[in-house]
């Protein structure tokens, strides 16, 4: 099993700011990471796959990088419809495997 | 438009079985591997198994090994989970989601509850 830490659980912050999400595997995973969105009461949204390849339709402030066992996903200007839930999902081998979630809270 | 509907949640006794299914619309259904994911009250997603799209290749994870069963009927475009002797721990939202490029989830359903309590 290829376990995950996502960091932070919290963050608080502001519309225009730049937020990191950083997520740890166990083991190297190449890019096999995905990032998805989730807003309270619905179902989660494809962000990111590959590490870095932007799903068609989502904003280009937007951005993921990494390999190997290290990987961060950036916001570069947060705005109002940004602050929801995020994980990260490595597709590696099974069992596929989630984060724990960094909740993006307004400061 | 691709479309996941999923149907069949509710309260079940613990040790009990419920069976939930998925209609898929707007895709080639029988093209494309599926999941089944699952999110606790306030909790965060767990994945719970995938499907292959000619159903040849299945995967679970521990935690529902040997008490659920996934299936599929591409002729009907549909998505199965067979869920037996159901926990308290296994009260979640469960989504049907559709797997793109070996791994990765593009679409997914709204979400069906399942409460399993006494």
């Amino acid at each position: 099993v290829i376990w995950m830490t996502q960091s932070p659980s919290l963050l608080s912050a502001s519309t225009g700011d730049r937020v990191t999400i950083s997520c740890r595997m166990s083991q190297g995973i190449s890019s096999y990471l995905a990032w998805y969105q989730q807003k309270p009461g619905k179902a989660p949204e494809l962000l990111i796959y590959a590490a870095s390849t932007l799903q068609s339709g989502v904003p280009s402030r937007f951005s993921g990088s990494g390999s190997g066992t290290d990987f961060t996903l950036t916001i570069s200007c947060l705005q109002s419809e940004d602050f929801a839930t995020y994980y990260c999902q490595q597709y590696y081998s099974f069992p596929r495997t989630f984060g724990q979630g960094t909740k993006v809270e307004i400061k | 438009e691709v479309q996941l509907v999923e149907s069949g949640g509710g309260l079940v006794q613990p040790g009990g079985s419920l069976r939930l299914s998925c209609a898929a619309s707007g895709f080639t259904f029988s093209s494309y591997s599926m999941n089944w994911v699952r999110q606790a009250p306030g909790k965060g997603l767990e994945w719970v198994s995938y499907i292959s799209s000619s159903s040849s290749t299945i995967y679970y994870a521990d935690s529902v090994k040997g008490r659920f069963t996934i299936s599929r009927d591409n002729a009907k475009n549909s998505l199965y989970l067979q869920m037996n002797s159901l926990r308290a721990e296994d009260t979640a939202v469960y989504y049907c989601a559709r797997d793109l490029r070996g791994g990765f989830v593009d679409y997914w359903g709204q979400g069906t509850l399942v409460t399993v309590s006494s």
